[in-house]
């Protein structure tokens, strides 16, 4: 079974400030997606990578995909409190391509 | 409707009861998924299907676990003789089609005292 892990599990950083959080598989990966949650509510999908070596921007937010397919990190430029949630990232296992499955997620809290 | 509608929100049900929770995915969508999941932690896999078959279910827990979407659209997950251990949030997703965006339910909190 493919296993995702996230760094830190919990991250609390003052506003303005830049952060990274990372994904990390001992597997290879066809896609990875990252998804936000916030309290009481559903992940929703923030991206998807899927070539190695790919970086996706979506405003303030820059997602990677590693080289080898095997981890991705986000990174935040100047956090804002409305980031506050919590980053999961996902994928697809190799042996049951619809079976997506997620990592523990890392916490963010954006102090004001 | 417009979004993925779970019910009910919250279910409280004593332990050896059973429980049954309902999932209603965006309309027209075809790939349907069941996950749990433990506060402040990643969704975790229980099932999944693909219009109405039940295309992997190898997340589920133990025989107690079971779901069905009989006509393509609306599926529910059953718990058979609850346990304290199956209190969790229970969150549907559904997509279009498989391997696109995935949008999720507020989910079920389901208590078992």
């Amino acid at each position: 079974t493919q296993l995702l892990e996230q760094s830190p599990q919990f991250l609390s950083i003052q506003e303005g400030e830049n952060l990274t959080v990372y994904c990390n598989s001992s597997s290879v990966f066809s896609s990875l997606q990252w998804y936000r949650q916030e309290p009481g509510e559903g992940p929703v999908l923030l991206v998807t990578v899927v070539t190695g070596g790919e970086v996706k921007k979506l405003k303030r937010l820059t997602f990677q995909f590693g080289d080898a397919r095997k981890d991705s990190s986000l990174h935040i430029t100047a956090a804002q409190p409305g980031d506050t949630g919590l980053y999961l990232c996902a994928g697809p296992q190799k042996t049951s391509y619809d079976k997506v499955i997620f990592g523990p997620g890392t916490s963010l809290s954006v102090i004001p | 409707g417009a979004g993925v509608s779970q019910s009910p929100r919250y279910k409280v049900t004593k332990r050896g009861q059973d429980v049954a929770l309902r999932c209603d995915p965006i309309s027209g969508h075809v790939s349907l998924y069941w996950y749990r999941q433990a506060l402040g932690q990643g969704p975790e896999f229980l099932t999944y299907f693909n219009y109405e078959a039940q295309q992997d279910k190898s997340g589920l827990p133990n025989d107690r676990f079971s779901a069905e979407r009989p006509e393509g659209s609306i599926s529910t997950l059953t718990i058979q003789r609850t346990e304290q251990r199956d209190s969790a949030m229970y969150r549907c997703a559904s997509s279009h089609t498989r391997n696109t965006e995935a949008f999720f339910g507020q989910g079920t909190r389901l208590t078992v005292v």
